[in-house]
């Protein structure tokens, strides 16, 4: 079937830390993936996309690639600002599945000043 | 207003009350969805509609009932709800289901507590 997997939080960083937040997935065929982010008491924001293989998603610094030799869809951002501190879900839309998104678990990221 | 609009933001009710969730997109969309959100679960798809029509029901109980009279507008009835029933509904919207690399749009959510 269809999952994604993401590293447990929380994730704890110093402002301007290097951040990595991996995600893996299994699917069939050839899904869309996403990264959203959640602020708290808000709703999930899409933050980037990568639609096929090798695509790279950037948004805000954030960058993200499709690999799907390694089924991975890693979450980078060179330098972490305090309001970078949300939840972050990678989630994956099937090709043969109208409509689901199947999200991971959530990475909770707190950014000390 | 623009977006996907969610009301009201918290509901407090009792087991035996009935009360219904609004979600109402300004994008042009037209498919829509349901999700629940629990503390330390992942996000559950409960319902999609597209273009008006029922596309997915997720093993919903039956004391959920969604309703889509156009594809702008979706509700959630609630109706004899159990405690584990509290969490944060999310609406979302997309420009339909066919489109795999079309993102979804949420709203803010209904934060909604049993009692």
């Amino acid at each position: 079937g269809n999952s994604v997997t993401q590293m447990e939080g929380p994730v704890t960083l110093s402002e301007e830390a290097f951040l990595t937040i991996n995600c893996t997935y299994t699917a069939t065929g050839y899904p869309s993936l996403f990264w959203y982010v959640q602020y708290p008491g808000e709703g999930l924001q899409l933050l980037l996309k990568a639609t096929k293989a090798d695509d790279k998603g950037s948004n805000k610094g954030f960058e993200a690639t499709y690999r799907k030799e390694t089924t991975s869809f890693h979450l980078e951002k060179g330098s972490v600002q305090v309001s970078d501190s949300a939840v972050y879900f990678c989630a994956l839309r099937p090709s043969n599945q109208g409509g689901k998104l199947i999200f991971g678990q959530g990475t909770e990221l707190s950014v000390k000043p | 207003e623009t977006g996907v609009t969610q009301t009201p933001r918290h509901l407090v009710m009792g087991m035996t009350n009935k009360k219904s969730l609004k979600c109402e997109q300004h994008l042009g969309h037209n498919a829509m969805y349901w999700y629940k959100q629990s503390a330390k679960k992942p996000l559950e798809l409960m319902f999609v509609y597209n273009f008006k029509e029922q596309t997915e029901n997720n093993s919903v109980p039956s004391r959920f009932s969604p309703e889509c009279p156009n594809s702008s507008h979706l509700f959630l009835h609630l109706h004899t709800l159990q405690p584990e029933d509290s969490a944060l509904y999310l609406c979302a919207s997309s420009q339909d289901v066919q489109r795999g690399g079309s993102p979804l749009h949420f709203g803010n959510g209904t934060r909604l507590t049993v009692t």
